[in-house]
């Protein structure tokens, strides 16, 4: 069975602080590995597709990257616009995508 | 051109009563998934349909739930004699599904059950 797991579950940021959210997986025979962002009362909003390790996408502040094992999701001087939570998920040899638990991330000014 | 479309956004149901949740995707799509998200947790998938056939049920509950997507209609998901662990978020999304493989799928709104 396809396993995502997400961590840390929750992210406290300054403005402008660095960091990183991870996404760690298990499948056999990964498709793609997506990134989506919710906000609260929403519905998930597409980010990235990820479909070979040491591919990289770039979005704004967002860029995520993707190993054999795990997609790392860096968000570079963050403004309170970013709080909002991250959903990792992995396409196998199923019908569907696999999510994460998610990180919830809130950027305070 | 209009996302995906789902009614309503809020139902409010008592233990044992039904609930109907529409889903039309986008246009030139004919790949739905329904995906049901409890407070604090991720979401987990339930059911994907093309117009008129359940590909995949792996997800859903054996009794009281069922999804269907007829030739002309939205899509829809049924939740019979409902109980309070129902309570939660249903999203559907839908994909053009292009290359043979999932692909982006693009949500709705979502529709929030709350049962009495």
């Amino acid at each position: 069975e396809d396993q995502v797991t997400q961590s840390p579950e929750a992210l406290r940021l300054q403005e402008g602080e660095s960091s990183s959210l991870n996404c760690s997986y298990t499948v056999s025979g990964l498709r793609g590995l997506f990134w989506y962002r919710q906000d609260p009362g929403k519905g998930p909003e597409f980010l990235f597709t990820l479909y070979s390790a040491g591919e990289e996408k770039e979005k704004e502040r967002l860029k995520a990257t993707l190993t054999k094992k795990e997609s790392f999701l860096h968000i570079t001087a963050p403004k309170p616009e970013d709080s909002a939570t991250y959903l990792c998920a992995v396409e196998a040899a199923g019908n569907k995508l696999t999510f994460g638990g998610g990180t919830r991330v809130l950027v305070k000014p | 051109n209009a996302g995906v479309m789902q009614n309503p956004r809020h139902l409010v149901r008592r233990r044992g009563q039904e609930a109907r949740l529409r889903c039309s995707p986008m246009k030139g799509h004919s790949h739905v998934y329904w995906y049901r998200q409890l407070p604090e947790e991720g979401l987990k998938f339930m059911v994907y349909l093309q117009k008129e056939n359940i590909i995949d049920e792996s997800g859903m509950p054996k009794e009281r739930f069922s999804a269907e997507f007829p030739k002309e209609g939205p899509s829809i998901l049924r939740i019979q004699q409902v109980v309070r662990g129902d309570s939660a978020a249903y999203f559907c999304a839908s994909s053009p599904r292009t290359g043979g493989g999932t692909g982006e799928l693009f949500f709705g709104e979502g529709s929030r059950l709350t049962v009495l």
